[in-house]
C-alpha cells in the first residue's frame, strides 16, 4: 500500500512570500501524484497532477510541483502567495491503474495580508 | 461546481444509531469511492464501488458498508455509531481505471 508524508503541518507566511510544501511517498511501483487544495468550507479541488512525462508540472493559480523519482518526492511550490491561498493542501498518490488515493495529513497554510 | 453531489450536508446522530449518506457521481463516471476525513487529518479511503460491487476496501470495520445503484449513485451506511465516527465523509467519483478523481463537498457527521 502507498503512504504519503507531509511535513510542517502548519505554515504561516506573509503575502508575496514564496511557498514550498514537501511531499514524500512510499511505493515501489509506478504512481500518479496529486496535490489537492481545500479552501475553508469548500470541497477538495485538484491543484495539479503528475502521471508521466515532464517532471515539472504546472497547475492552477500559479502553483507548480516537481516529481523527483529518486527522492520519492513531489514538492509543491508557488513563488509569491496571496491571502486567497490560505487553505489546507493535501498531497495524494495512487498506483497506476488504481484510482484509490492515499493522502498525506495535509499542510494548513495561512497567508497574512 | 464539483459535479459530485452529496447529501445530507450536515447531520447529528447519537451513539449507537445508524446513518446513511448519499452520493451522486459526476456525469459519465461509473466508479465511486468513499473517504473519511477526521479533523486535522487527511482523507482515509473507506471503500470503492464499481459495477454495483465493492471492489476495494480500506482499514475500516464492518460497521461501514455501502451500496452502488444501477445509475452509479452510492450510499455509505455506518451502523452502531461511535463518537470517533465524527468526521467529514467525502465521496469521490472517476471512471474505472481513470486517473482523475473528483470530490464532492462532503457530509459532516457529528456523533454525540
Amino acid at each position: 500500500a502507498q503512504s504519503v508524508s507531509q511535513h510542517n503541518h502548519h505554515v504561516i507566511l506573509s503575502e508575496a512570500a514564496s511557498l514550498e510544501l514537501g511531499c514524500n511517498y512510499s511505493y515501489g511501483g509506478t504512481v500518479n501524484l496529486f496535490w489537492y487544495v481545500q479552501y475553508p468550507g469548500q470541497h477538495l479541488q485538484l491543484l495539479l497532477k503528475y502521471f508521466s512525462g515532464d517532471p515539472l508540472v504546472k497547475g492552477i493559480k500559479g502553483f507548480e510541483a516537481e516529481f523527483i523519482k529518486s527522492k520519492f518526492s513531489f514538492n509543491l511550490r508557488k513563488p509569491s502567495v496571496q491571502w486567497s491561498d490560505t487553505a489546507e493542501y493535501f498531497c495524494a498518490v495512487n498506483a497506476h491503474g488504481n484510482n484509490r488515493l492515499a493522502f498525506g495529513k495535509g499542510n494548513q497554510v495561512v497567508v497574512i495580508p | 461546481d464539483a459535479g459530485v453531489t452529496q447529501s445530507p450536508t450536515h447531520l447529528i446522530k447519537t451513539r449507537g444509531q445508524q446513518v446513511t449518506l448519499r452520493c451522486s457521481p459526476k456525469s459519465g463516471h461509473d466508479t465511486v469511492s468513499w473517504y473519511q476525513q477526521a479533523l486535522g487529518q487527511g482523507p482515509q479511503f473507506i471503500f470503492q464501488y464499481y459495477e454495483e460491487e465493492e471492489r476495494q476496501r480500506g482499514n475500516f470495520p464492518d460497521r461501514f458498508s455501502g451500496h452502488q445503484f444501477p445509475n452509479y449513485s452510492s450510499e455509505l451506511n455506518v451502523n452502531a455509531l461511535l463518537l470517533g465516527d465524527s468526521a467529514l465523509y467525502l465521496c469521490a467519483s472517476s471512471v474505472a481505471r481513470g486517473n482523475t478523481i473528483y470530490f464532492g463537498e462532503g457530509s459532516w457527521l457529528t456523533v454525540v
